[in-house]
């Protein structure tokens, strides 16, 4: 059975830093390309970024450019969100998901999420 | 590409033959998926590249659609269909429609 837990999340201050993960199991990790999305309070779904089965290439959405970080531990089955100058308007449930085939494409299976408040 | 989901809120019988509407921007070239998510659950696929079953779901759903315009077809509504649809394309960038509620009258 595929699984996928997401573990970090919490409060914290504008303008601080915080590190997403998710343990994946029941599916071979390093074959998948993974993926994080968002849901703000109330409000739908937003991708945020998108890492390639080996790591090399990854791509973001453009709320998060240049401040976010996707990343993987292919030996660990771990999957990243390096979060930095945090924005009340980050503030979300983050889902883990995997990519069912092609990089960028849709995501077959999600994780349950985390929550992340972004509040002074 | 923008999607833009109508309606926005869908209030229906149990029995009723019930429709989705999903609009793109731009053409989606069949890269559209549908996602159900049920209050404080994660989203589930449904549907993918426009009307691809996804194993386990119940036949009762069904997608069709090319070009700009998609629709998710719930052949008749049960109860544990009420949920938040969204529509998701893949065909150029990542994006979400901003979803439809589905309620039982």
């Amino acid at each position: 059975e595929v699984q996928l837990v997401e573990s970090g999340g919490g409060l914290v201050q504008p303008g601080r830093s915080l590190k997403l993960s998710c343990a994946a199991s029941g599916f071979t990790f390093s074959d998948y390309n993974m993926a994080w999305v968002r849901q703000a309070p109330t409000k739908g779904l937003e991708w945020v970024a998108s890492i390639s089965y080996g790591g090399s290439n990854t791509h973001y959405g453009d709320s998060v450019k240049g401040r976010f970080t996707i990343s993987r531990d292919n030996a660990k089955s771990t999957l990243y969100l390096q979060m930095d100058s945090l924005r009340s308007e980050d503030t979300a449930t983050y889902y883990c998901a995997r990519h069912r085939s092609s990089y960028l494409d849709y995501f077959d299976y999600w994780g349950q999420g985390v929550m992340v408040t972004v509040s002074s | 590409i923008q999607l833009t989901q109508s309606p926005s809120l869908l209030s229906a019988s149990v029995g009723d033959r019930v429709t989705l509407s999903c609009k793109g921007s731009q053409n989606i070239n069949n890269y559209l998926a549908w996602y159900q998510q049920k209050l404080g659950e994660a989203p589930k696929l449904l549907i993918y590249n426009t009307n691809s079953l996804q194993t386990g779901i119940p036949s009762r759903f069904s997608g069709s659609g090319s070009g700009t315009d998609y629709t998710l077809t719930i052949s008749s509504l049960q109860p544990e269909d009420v949920a938040t649809y969204f529509c998701y394309q893949y065909n150029n960038g990542l994006t979400f429609g901003s979803g439809t509620k589905l309620e039982i009258k």
